[in-house]
């Protein structure tokens, strides 16, 4: 299965607020996890990425949670701003220790940050 | 340093045409990638290479579209002759190393309509 499932396909958040998007995927070979932002008119650009070896990875105002067991991980973005509004995509991929793979992605958040 | 141009960035077209797209990666990337992303739908790969030669084009619609990159550098993608469903955006990017975990920069996409 290398199917990526990602919720909500939308989101308003208040400004200040924390915002969070899931993803679960079903292929446990998984073993690098993007996420990708993308404003309107855009190419996506890398947001932040975790490895499976690590539960959690911070930078800046965006965190992502890896949970292994439950083969789920999810991108929280904290003291959300406006300027955040764009759309987000999780992906997946295998081969991060030996070369290439291609990513899977999901089918992406629209998150708008209200004031 | 220069993103990912491509070109045209909006296409109208009659089903059964064809059409080409055109991409110049980051200076020095050696792979490239072609997606194709619906709306409302995250990106799907078409095609990969690394400097010249295909990495991976499994899926890739070979009875009507194809790719080349030659000199390793500039790259352009074909449909011939086009559907209805392959109304979507093109979205190029490039790597500097054959590696899921290097950064993929995208480009702004080619929107293609077909009528």
């Amino acid at each position: 299965q290398q199917q990526v499932k990602q919720s909500p396909q939308s989101l308003i958040v208040q400004k200040g607020g924390i915002s969070i998007i899931n993803c679960a995927y079903e292929n446990t070979a998984f073993d690098y996890f993007p996420w990708y932002q993308q404003f309107p008119g855009k190419g996506p650009a890398l947001l932040i990425a975790i490895r499976p070896d690590v539960s959690e990875k911070k930078e800046g105002r965006f965190t992502i949670s890896f949970n292994k067991s439950a083969k789920q991980f999810s991108l929280h973005i904290m003291d959300s701003q406006p300027g955040d509004s764009a759309t987000y995509f999780c992906a997946a991929s295998t081969g991060a220790n030996f070369g290439n793979e291609k990513l899977t992605f999901g089918t992406g958040t629209r998150l708008t940050i209200i004031p | 340093e220069a993103g990912v141009a491509q070109s045209p960035r909006y296409k109208i077209i009659e089903k059964r045409q064809s059409v080409a797209f055109w991409c110049n990666p980051i200076s020095g990337h050696a792979t490239l990638y072609w997606y194709q992303q619906i709306l409302g739908q995250g990106p799907k790969l078409l095609i990969q290479f690394q400097n010249n030669g295909v990495v991976d084009d499994s899926q890739l619609p070979k009875d009507r579209f194809s790719a080349e990159r030659l000199k390793g550098v500039d790259s352009t993608l074909k449909i011939q002759p086009a559907k209805l469903e392959d109304s979507a955006v093109y979205l190029c990017a490039s790597s500097f190393r054959l590696a899921i975990i290097d950064t993929q920069y995208f480009g702004p996409g080619t929107r293609l309509t077909v009528l």
